[in-house]
């Protein structure tokens, strides 16, 4: 099992950019997640789904948007980068949305916003 | 609402000593109780969790935490510290009520350094 991958590991964007951050995970996971990671500020939720076709809003999912169309992929797309969105992003996973579940994180990706 | 506190945001010890790093939370329900370890650069760890049950948990790389429900808190603790435990530790917490059901709630991370 690779667990959970994404992808890229850097990216530098310029103010006003696009782009998507990749995850995927091969645990046949029900439940994905997305966290950024600031200095000082733990892990916040950015958005979250329960099952394919599933998707909802976590703690600061202003500027960013997801879907779910598979069990495995969880993309998180930035539509209108801002140095605001500089951070470590990871993704995460748990075999479902149960409070017991343990969750899987990946490498994580860092993004820089100019 | 649902909280972790991690009071400190660095510990040192010497290798071979204890190490506590500490960790209090508030849920409105049961409370999930998890530890995860970042090395430099990496993805988040899973080291142990606490679900019901006997209140020492026992996890990966010799560590175990203790929780103590009238305090509120769920310390990491491991007797004989390691240079390479050197990271940072973040304590986490779910709850198993409504709309925020399964949502994990993260203190702001510990750095714990280990000397030789």
């Amino acid at each position: 099992n690779a667990g959970v991958t994404q992808t890229p590991k850097f990216q530098v964007l310029k103010t006003g950019q696009s782009m998507t951050l990749q995850c995927a995970q091969d645990m046949n996971h029900e439940y994905m997640s997305w966290y950024r990671q600031d200095p000082g500020m733990g892990l916040r939720l950015i958005h979250y789904s329960v099952g394919a076709g599933i998707t909802d809003q976590g703690e600061v999912p202003n500027g960013y948007n997801v879907s779910r169309s598979t069990t495995e992929d969880f993309p998180l797309r930035l539509l209108s980068a801002a140095p605001s969105q500089t951070s470590v992003y990871f993704c995460a996973s748990s075999q479902r949305n149960r409070a017991t579940d343990t969750q899987y994180f990946g490498p994580g990706t860092r993004l820089t916003v100019l | 609402a649902q909280s972790v506190a991690q009071p400190e945001d660095q510990v040192n010890v010497a290798e071979g000593n204890p190490l506590t790093v500490k960790c209090t939370y508030s849920v409105s329900g049961n409370p999930y109780l998890f530890w995860y370890v970042q090395y430099p650069n990496r993805g988040l760890q899973f080291l142990l969790k606490y679900i019901t049950g006997d209140n020492l948990v026992k996890g990966s790389y010799g560590f175990e935490a203790e929780f103590n429900k009238s305090q509120t808190s769920f310390h990491l603790k491991k007797p004989s510290a390691l240079v390479s435990d050197s990271a940072l530790y973040f304590c986490a917490v779910r709850d198993d009520r409504g709309s925020t059901l399964g949502r994990l709630y993260f203190g702001r991370g510990t750095q714990l350094t280990v000397w030789p």
